[in-house]
């Protein structure tokens, strides 16, 4: 069956330009995760979403990072005026019990 | 100091060999724990969870010790195909929510 998809694969920004990522989970699952991955270092939690509710935005870096899942499934991570620092793999899981499936990640590049 | 603290390496061994890496989470209320498999540009796999009374997956063993908080995971006989990043993985202690908590990663080069 399909997995998590996450679009675009790949985003090259200038800085100050707002983007948005895109993420599918797998149908049926509750629970989404975005993670963000600097280079070299292991994915940090940003925020979690079960069914369309936000439960937990805690990791999300600046307010300059919003995330939404209106209808409880595809979720969107949108970052605004976009800074150097943010340049990462943004990562979306999804779960029905307790294994994290990740989608293949988007590579952000702010210029 | 980091949640989760890993020896990044990178580990070379030859096929064949023996791999051990260990692990430290300074959060005693968490609660579950994993060990994660990233290839290279790839998202992280899950590869097994950790039980405290130790549990075997084939070549992979992997134990963890409450008490001193520490999570092991032992590779026997190598293959190429185990080069890769090992991420610990605990999941929060502080919330019902199960974000994880990865550590840094461990980079296996197993060479011929």
């Amino acid at each position: 069956g399909a997995g998590v998809s996450q679009s675009p694969r790949y985003k090259v920004a200038k800085r100050g330009q707002d983007v948005a990522l895109r993420c599918d989970p797998i149908s049926g699952h509750v629970s989404l995760f975005w993670y963000q991955q600097a280079l070299g270092q292991g994915p940090e939690f940003l925020t979690y979403f079960q069914n369309e509710a936000q439960l937990d935005k805690s990791g999300l870096p600046s307010d300059r990072f919003f995330a939404e899942r209106p209808e409880g499934s595809v979720s969107t991570l949108k970052i605004q005026r976009t800074q150097q620092e943010d340049s990462a793999v943004y990562l979306c899981a999804s779960t029905q019990t307790h294994e994290q499936y990740f989608g293949p990640g988007t590579r952000l590049t702010v210029t | 100091r980091k949640e989760v603290e890993q020896d990044p390496g990178p580990f070379n061994v030859p096929e064949g060999a023996t791999v051990a890496f260990n692990c430290t989470y300074s959060n005693s209320a968490s609660q579950s724990f994993f060990w994660y498999r990233q290839d290279c540009r790839k998202e992280p796999k899950l590869l097994m969870s950790v039980y405290s009374s130790g549990n075997e997956d084939g070549r992979f063993t992997a134990q963890l010790n409450r008490a001193s908080q520490y999570i092991s995971l032992l590779i026997r006989d190598s293959k190429l195909s185990d080069s890769a990043t090992y991420l610990c993985v605990v999941n929060s202690g502080s919330s019902n929510t199960g974000k994880l908590i990865f550590g840094q990663g461990t980079t296996l080069q197993v060479k011929p």
